[in-house]
């Protein structure tokens, strides 16, 4: 079935450096996509999303950036901290409903060291 | 922002018992909720989603009568592992959308089932 990847398991940075995380997908009727952030044993954390009709939206220190001719999304942090060090997780929402159902990549684990 | 609590956040259960895990949204109203599975180092998966009022939709793959969700109200949605095996050791996640952005959800903090 259609899936939503990562090219990248793990990524380590040293703290005040600028961080890229990449995620693949396949499915271009997904409407949205979204980065979540998950800490260890805890549920994921809301990052950022992005509509499919749009390349790029920036957050605080946060910025998303999708690539529908290669159906690649990437998420930006600038200047990370150590307190960033987490699994992050694409996804993508389909549906067309008021909710969507949401399909979560395969993740990527963020070690920033001080 | 929303919060989502779940109950237990960790059990340990012998092979062969059922084990009932809570997912409740404290301070909003949540008509559906999404149960996930995941699995070390792993992703989460879609298992279900509980509607309140109405039957939970199941996604392919998952045993409807194996896992058992009852959505009493409209803040609280029950998961219940039946007969539990080892292979259902997993973390279970459920979540809740909110209302402010169709991409709204609250997540609660998992709850860690470990069969002996």
């Amino acid at each position: 079935g259609e899936s939503v990847g990562l090219h990248l398991p793990t990524l380590s940075v040293q703290e005040g450096d600028n961080s890229i995380i990449n995620c693949a997908y396949s499915n271009s009727a997904s409407d949205y996509f979204i980065w979540y952030k998950q800490e260890s044993g805890k549920g994921p954390q809301f990052i950022i999303d992005i509509r499919s009709n749009m390349d790029k939206r920036q957050g605080q220190r946060v910025t998303v950036l999708l690539n529908k001719t290669v159906k690649h999304l990437s998420l930006q942090i600038a200047a990370t901290q150590p307190g960033d060090s987490a699994v992050y997780f694409c996804a993508e929402r389909s549906g067309g409903t008021s909710y969507g159902k949401l399909t979560f990549g395969q993740g990527t684990i963020l070690t920033v060291h001080p | 922002g929303a919060v989502v609590s779940q109950h237990p956040s960790r059990v340990i259960c012998k092979s062969g018992t059922s084990v009932k895990i809570e997912c409740r949204s404290l301070d909003f109203q949540a008509t559906t909720m999404f149960w996930y599975r995941q699995f070390p180092k792993q992703s989460l998966m879609l298992m279900a989603t509980s509607n309140e009022g109405s039957k939970a939709t199941y996604e392919q793959g998952v045993e409807k009568d194996k896992f058992l969700i009852n959505h009493a109200s409209l803040t609280l949605s029950t998961l219940t592992v039946t007969s539990a095996h080892p292979e259902d050791s997993s973390f279970y996640i459920c979540s809740a959308p909110g209302t402010s952005s169709v991409n709204e959800q609250f997540f609660g903090p998992g709850t860690r089932l470990t069969v002996l």
